[in-house]
């Protein structure tokens, strides 16, 4: 593969279920993000991590947990999903967290429906 | 607050010029970015400016005017193909994007 992917492409899930949303990226980039995407808003940040080991809370974090364990995948758990948390989830990788000219890159997205 | 504003939506004509702007807030500043997201896919960078002044590349432009707070896109000779959701982010003092709602872009014939 090349660049950065996720799964599942799409899913419906029942309120209170737990979902593991999945991310990798094979271009050695040091820093991934979690944004979620609804209409009518910008993208908004859930979680970071600046590197393997670390991250850090978004604009919205609440609800939403991540690790990274390797530089590659960067998972994003919602432990007992909401109906508000029904959105598109981005995941994004950069070659460094002190930003500069350093552009995301984004992979294609999981919509995710929560009944 | 940090705050992007961009208008939501702009319709313009096959080979024309459209400028597309957008205004941020920001607790310090480290660059303005333009992405395009055509829908239902991920959003792709266009181009980034941390400098004052326009930057060209090919049929985009950018500009910046860190004093005022502005920047814009601009797309000439139009084609079907730009017509997409045109996303504007300031990096903040903390070096993470704030993100503009996004401006959607209606090419007609």
């Amino acid at each position: 593969i090349a660049g950065i992917t996720q799964a599942p492409t799409s899913q419906i899930l029942a309120a209170g279920r737990r979902m593991t949303l999945r991310c990798t990226q094979d271009m050695r980039h040091n820093a991934m993000y979690w944004y979620r995407q609804d209409l009518g808003l910008g993208l908004r940040l859930i979680h970071y991590s600046n590197t393997a080991g670390t991250t850090g809370k978004g604009e919205v974090p609440d609800g939403y947990s991540v690790s990274r364990a390797n530089t590659d995948d960067f998972p994003l758990t919602l432990a007992s999903a909401v109906p508000s948390q029904t959105s598109v989830y981005f995941c994004a990788s950069s070659d460094s967290n002190s930003g500069g000219g350093n552009e995301q890159f984004f992979g294609p997205g999981t919509r995710l429906t929560v009944l | 607050g940090q705050n992007i504003d961009q208008p939501t939506e702009m319709t313009a004509t096959e080979g024309a010029i459209v400028q597309i702007n957008c205004t941020y807030q920001t607790s310090g500043f480290n660059g303005l970015f333009w992405y395009q997201q055509h829908a239902g896919e991920a959003p792709t960078f266009l181009s980034y400016n941390v400098l004052d002044g326009l930057e060209e590349k090919g049929r985009f432009s950018s500009f910046l005017s860190r004093s005022k707070g502005y920047s814009y896109l601009l797309l000439k000779e139009l084609q079907m193909k730009d017509s997409a959701s045109y996303l504007c982010a300031a990096l903040d003092s903390n070096y993470q994007l704030i993100w503009g709602a996004g401006t959607k872009l209606i090419i007609k014939p």
